[in-house]
């Protein structure tokens, strides 16, 4: 069926460390793939983005890795800051109905 | 210079009442999106529509209607509204259709039915 999950529900960083959020989709046809950032009372903000050619992705401080092979994405937060807390949503593009399926969220806390 | 503007941010209204939800973006794309997000923060795409065509119809009650007057434009019209409706209701548009490309989200209206 259709699911994107999360590994970690929660999780708590020290500021200036290092985030990983993982991400396990179930939809091996799936050739793209999101990472947004939801703050309190605002609506998801993209962060990257990754087609299924490739395999990593870098943007400003943040990192997006594919694995097809177990179909797995993680997105990693480098020297996490305070500013950075929020939930973080993966989305599968579901290719043969058009449409992003998202996961449940990670809601990452940064602890000054 | 808002990208994707909804309103109201906050509606909050009894069982039964029929309400309206405006989303308009500035961006030029040609797809627009309603998404429901649930207590959990469970996200679901509800409808999509390209240049005022609809193309996805998720299992959606047929107490929500969608009109988009012209591209830029996407209403949620929601009829006979029942306590299991409260949510926060996302708009969002992206460019074209064919290979995707990232939505863009207003900011919510927060719907509370009494």
């Amino acid at each position: 069926g259709e699911s994107v999950g999360l590994h970690l529900p929660t999780l708590s960083v020290q500021e200036g460390d290092n985030s990983i959020i993982n991400c396990a989709y179930s939809n091996s046809a799936s050739d793209y793939f999101i990472w947004y950032k939801q703050e309190s009372g605002k609506g998801p903000q993209f962060i990257i983005d990754i087609r299924s050619n490739m395999d990593k992705r870098q943007g400003q401080r943040v990192t997006v890795l594919l694995n097809k092979t177990v179909k797995h994405l993680s997105l990693q937060i480098a020297a996490t800051q305070p500013g950075d807390s929020a939930v973080y949503f993966c989305a599968e593009y579901y290719n043969q109905g058009g449409k992003l399926i998202f996961g449940q969220g990670t809601e990452l806390s940064v602890k000054p | 210079d808002t990208a994707v503007s909804q309103t109201p941010k906050y509606l909050v209204t009894q069982m039964g009442n029929d309400k309206s939800i405006k989303c308009e973006q500035n961006l030029g794309h040609d797809t627009m999106y309603w998404y429901k997000q649930d207590s959990k923060k469970f996200l679901k795409i509800m409808f999509s529509y390209n240049n005022k065509e609809l193309i996805i119809n998720e299992t959606v009650p047929n107490r929500f209607s969608p009109k988009s007057p012209d591209k830029a434009h996407l209403n949620l019209h929601i009829n006979s509204l029942e306590l299991g409706d409260s949510a926060v209701y996302f708009c969002a548009s992206s460019q074209g259709t064919g290979f995707p490309q990232p939505q863009h989200f207003g900011d919510g209206t927060r719907l509370s039915i009494l």
